[in-house]
């Protein structure tokens, strides 16, 4: 199965700052998908970005940005002008592109993330 | 809109209790799932469903059972309850087949079994 790593269990950032958390996983496929999920204390989970394997470009959504390093099996997120909203648990997750069999999702262990005023 | 629904928000159970904890989703989607998520641990999976009367075993089964009715409905049974299913629990939905689809996830249940 696949691995997710999320080294950072928690993290703090300046308002109006920027941060970045890594993710990094182990797979032997040459397709799949990446996923950044953010879940504030609400506990909704909530889709922030994806990024297919196969395209080079890095992912943006507007303050929110991958940084998708397909050799490193690296898959960070970058949060540009970091606002009090943004503060939650954000958790990376993996899916196979392969459509045959269980069509699952492979998610890190999260990092909380803190916005100091 | 109400996408997934889980009912019910919050549970406490005795251990050796059974409960059954719903959901519903209103997008017509073939897939769902049922998570846990502890502290550390992320989200684990305890039982998918690709489509109405299939399911399939996830990563943490033991001690869970469930129920797929219809396509709208995919339910979670604990027939025991034991102190080590105290969790949040997370249902999602998602289209089948729709490679860069995300799923949808429901607003979790609390439990604590003592």
């Amino acid at each position: 199965a696949q691995t997710v790593t999320q080294s950072q269990p928690e993290m703090s950032v300046q308002e109006a700052e920027t941060v970045t958390l890594s993710c990094t996983y182990d797979t032997s496929e040459s397709d799949y998908y990446l996923f950044w999920y953010k879940q504030p204390p609400s506990r909704q989970m909530i889709l922030v970005i994806r990024q297919e394997a196969y395209k080079q470009q890095n992912a943006t959504e507007n303050r929110f940005s991958v940084n998708f390093q397909k050799a490193a099996k690296s898959f960070s997120l970058k949060i540009s002008d970091s606002q009090l909203g943004d503060a939650a648990m954000y958790f990376c997750a993996y899916r196979s592109a392969v459509s045959i069999g269980r069509d699952q999702f492979y998610f890190g262990t999260g990092t909380s993330l803190t916005v100091i005023p | 809109n109400a996408g997934v629904t889980q009912t019910p928000k919050f549970q406490v159970l005795k251990t050796g209790q059974s409960m059954t904890l719903q959901c519903a989703q209103d997008m017509n989607h073939n897939s769902m799932y049922w998570y846990r998520q502890d502290p550390g641990m992320g989200l684990r999976l305890i039982y998918y469903s690709a489509s109405e009367g299939t399911t399939d075993k996830g990563e943490v089964p033991n001690g869970y059972n469930v129920s797929r009715l219809n396509k709208r409905e995919f339910s979670l049974r604990l027939e025991s309850a034991a102190p080590s299913q105290t969790s949040v629990y997370f249902c999602a939905s998602k289209r089948q087949g729709a490679s860069t689809d995300t799923q949808y996830f429901g607003p979790g249940t609390r439990l604590t079994v003592l």
